[in-house]
């Protein structure tokens, strides 16, 4: 079957940084995507990785390693806005869009 | 950039009744679109992908003929939740994709509907 991990839950202090990992197997890869989501919005787009690597932009940062079935969403200088639902999905041989179950990340001052 | 605007963002209804949710894509053309639902704390499950000028693709468990997907034109779907009952209170959330970008561009998500059934 088709599956997408991330963590649950996943807490930082502002001002620090944070990764947010995503394991995944899948038929096939045609690349992999990162959303945003804040409670009772709509997911917005963070980044996307098809080749293995970093892609940096901004304070955000995705990595992929396709032959290890791994992926990270980097986020440095947190800000109490960063505070949201982070889902990794993955897009199979088919170009269906498979979802983690998002990783909720906390923010404190 | 692309953008999709979902209308109503809320909306409450009585049992027994049915309730249009309208996905626009607003500078973009979109043959296809994608309805997700989401649980509160959940992922998103896609519902169905609807195609411009022909019939909606369901996923496995959803009954096309409660969840009714029309996808008149290159640029509106609309979702019809038929005969609603309490537990399809959800928040229902479209997407597109911008083909003219490429297949590797990504989704495009409306601001979702919040559908509360009393």
């Amino acid at each position: 079957g088709q599956n997408i991990d991330q963590p649950t839950e996943m807490t930082a202090t502002e001002g620090a940084i944070v990764q947010i990992n995503c394991t995944y197997q899948t038929s096939g890869f045609n690349g992999l995507f990162w959303y945003q989501q804040h409670a009772g919005e709509a997911p917005t787009f963070l980044s996307y990785n098809v080749l293995d690597g970093l892609e940096e932009k901004g304070r955000f940062s995705s990595f992929l390693s396709r032959s290890k079935g791994y992926s990270y969403l980097l986020l440095k200088e947190l800000q109490m806005k960063d505070s949201a639902s982070y889902l990794c999905a993955v897009r199979d041989s088919n170009y269906q869009l498979i979802w983690g179950a998002g990783t909720k990340l906390i923010i404190k001052p | 950039g692309a953008v999709v605007s979902q209308h109503p963002s809320r909306v409450i209804c009585k049992s027994g009744t049915s309730v249009k949710i309208e996905c626009r894509s607003l500078d973009f053309q979109a043959t296809t679109m994608f309805w997700y639902r989401q649980f509160p704390k959940q992922s998103l499950m896609l519902m169905a992908t609807s195609n411009e000028g022909s019939k909606a693709t369901y996923e496995q468990g959803v009954e096309k003929d409660k969840f009714l997907i029309n996808h008149a034109s290159l640029t509106l779907s609309t979702l019809t939740v038929t005969s609603a009952h309490p537990e399809d209170s959800s928040f229902y959330i479209c997407s597109a994709r911008d083909f003219d970008r490429g297949e590797n561009s990504p989704l495009h998500f409306g601001n979702g509907t919040r559908l509360t059934v009393t």
